[in-house]
């Protein structure tokens, strides 16, 4: 089974610095895919970004970007230039492709809080 | 499409009472999910469509749960005989079957079992 880890329950940042997000997780397989999460206050969780474990780029969507650690087992999230819409819980979440269900396996979150 | 749309947001019910929720998941969406968060802790898996089937339930799913999806459309979740201990936010996702691995969301039903 896996498993995943976010090991800072809350963290904050001023406007416009830059903030760094842990994640790690256990698993035996090779092949799957790691994502972060975002889910505001009061609103739907959202895609913020995705990672295939096969390729070595790691992943950049505008202010948001991953440090994939295959080895380490670690997928951190730095967000850049913090707006105060980041503002949000932030899950890591692990899946297994193949087969038909492709289920999420969720970390316990992170509550980011952006400073004016 | 408005997207993943879950009704109802807010339900409170007595102990010992049977709930139902609806999700209806985005029109060309074949894999439907059914999660459950707790306070402090992210979603738990709960159970898989694919179209009408019902492929996969989680260990969580007591005895209490049932879901269905008839026609592979929207989906219902009831809870039977609550216990305290169900109270959590119910939340529905939605993907494409074709290798889509981007889950989309609802905005969930938070339960609250008095």
């Amino acid at each position: 089974a896996q498993t995943v880890t976010q090991s800072q329950p809350e963290m904050s940042v001023q406007e416009a610095e830059t903030v760094t997000l842990s994640c790690t997780y256990d698993t035996s397989e090779n092949n799957y895919y790691l994502f972060w999460y975002k889910q505001p206050p009061s609103r739907q969780m959202i895609l913020v970004i995705r990672q295939e474990a096969y390729k070595q780029q790691n992943a950049t969507e505008n202010r948001f970007s991953v440090n994939f650690q295959k080895a380490a087992k670690s997928f951190s999230l730095k967000i850049s230039d913090s707006q105060l819409g980041d503002t949000a819980m932030y899950f890591c979440a692990f899946m297994k492709p193949g087969g038909s269900n492709y289920k999420l396996t969720f970390g316990k979150g992170t509550l980011l809080t952006v400073n004016p | 499409d408005t997207g993943v749309s879950q009704n109802p947001r807010h339900k409170i019910t007595k102990r010992g009472q049977n709930v139902t929720f609806r999700c209806d998941p985005i029109s060309e969406h074949n894999r439907l999910y059914w999660y459950r968060q707790t306070l402090g802790q992210g979603p738990e898996f709960l159970t898989y469509f694919q179209n009408e089937a019902q492929l996969e339930k989680s260990r969580l799913l007591s005895d209490r749960f049932s879901a269905e999806r008839p026609k592979g459309s929207f989906s219902t979740l009831e809870i039977q005989r609550t216990e305290q201990g169900d109270s959590a936010m119910y939340l529905c996702a939605s993907s494409f079957n074709s290798g889509g691995t981007e889950a989309f969301f609802g905005q969930g039903t938070r339960l609250t079992v008095v």
